[in-house]
C-alpha cells in the first residue's frame, strides 16, 4: 500500500554537485508532478508529465530537468545545485480518467550550502 | 497578480467556533477546485473537492462563485485537530496545471 514513495527524504549538497530525486508510483496513475515549497509560497510546479516517455515544464522549471522513462517513475535532477533550490520537494500522481484526488510523497528536503 | 491568492492568516479561533476562509483565481477558464489540508512539515492531502452548486462534508462546506471567482471553505464546531494549513487548488486545461494558493494557516486553540 506504498502510493507515491519519494528518495531521498533528506539531503545536503554543497553549490554545484548535482543529484537527482526519484519518484514512484504504484497505482498506475498517467500524471507526475514535481512542486517545491518554500514558507510563504505555497507548492510551486517545476515539471509535470502526461504520461510516460512525456515531460512538460511548469511554473519555475529552470535549473531542474526531469524523465519519465517508465511510467510509474518520474525523476527530478538537479545539474549543478544552487542555494536558492533550498526547499522541500513533492512528487504527486494522479489518474486523469475520472480525476479527483491527488496524491503526494511525503517530501524530500533538500539544503543546498 | 498570484493565479491563486488566499489570506495566509493566521486564523486563532476557540474550540467550537465557526471560521471561514476565501481564495480568488485569476483565470476564467479554470475548471475544477479543491481544498487540501497540509499539516506541518507533512504532505498535502485532499479535504474536499469544490462543486458548483456546493457541497458539504461533516463539518465543512465548501462554495464555488464562478461570477467571482472565488471559493470559499467554511468550518463549523472548529476541534483542534482542525488546526493546519488549508491550500486551496485550481486546474485549468485538464489536470496539466493544478496551481496552488500559498495557504491558510488555522489555529484552534482551547
Amino acid at each position: 500500500n506504498a502510493g507515491v514513495t519519494q528518495t531521498p527524504k533528506f539531503r545536503v549538497l554543497k553549490t554545484g554537485q548535482s543529484m537527482t530525486l526519484l519518484c514512484a508510483q504504484d497505482m498506475n496513475h498517467e500524471y507526475m508532478y514535481w512542486y517545491r515549497q518554500d514558507p510563504g509560497m505555497g507548492l510551486r510546479l517545476i515539471h509535470y508529465s502526461v504520461g510516460e516517455g512525456t515531460t512538460a515544464k511548469g511554473e519555475v522549471p529552470d535549473g531542474y530537468n526531469v524523465s519519465r522513462l517508465k511510467k510509474q517513475n518520474f525523476l527530478l535532477g538537479l545539474e549543478s545545485a544552487a542555494p536558492s533550490q533550498t526547499s522541500v520537494y513533492f512528487c504527486a500522481s494522479i489518474m486523469v480518467a475520472g480525476a479527483g484526488e491527488l496524491f503526494f510523497g511525503e517530501g524530500s528536503r533538500l539544503t543546498v550550502l | 497578480r498570484k493565479e491563486v491568492e488566499q489570506d495566509p492568516g493566521p486564523f486563532n479561533v476557540p474550540e467550537g467556533a465557526t471560521v471561514a476562509f476565501n481564495c480568488t483565481y485569476s483565470n476564467s477558464a479554470s475548471q475544477s477546485f479543491f481544498w487540501y489540508r497540509q499539516d506541518c512539515r507533512k504532505e498535502p492531502k485532499l479535504l474536499m473537492s469544490v462543486y458548483s452548486s456546493g457541497n458539504e462534508d461533516g463539518r465543512f462546506t465548501a462554495q464555488l462563485n464562478r461570477a467571482s471567482q472565488y471559493i470559499s471553505l467554511l468550518i463549523r464546531d472548529s476541534k483542534l485537530s482542525d488546526s493546519a494549513t488549508y491550500l486551496c487548488v485550481v486546474t485549468t486545461g485538464g489536470y496539466n496545471k493544478l496551481i496552488f494558493g500559498a495557504g491558510t494557516r488555522l489555529a484552534v486553540h482551547p
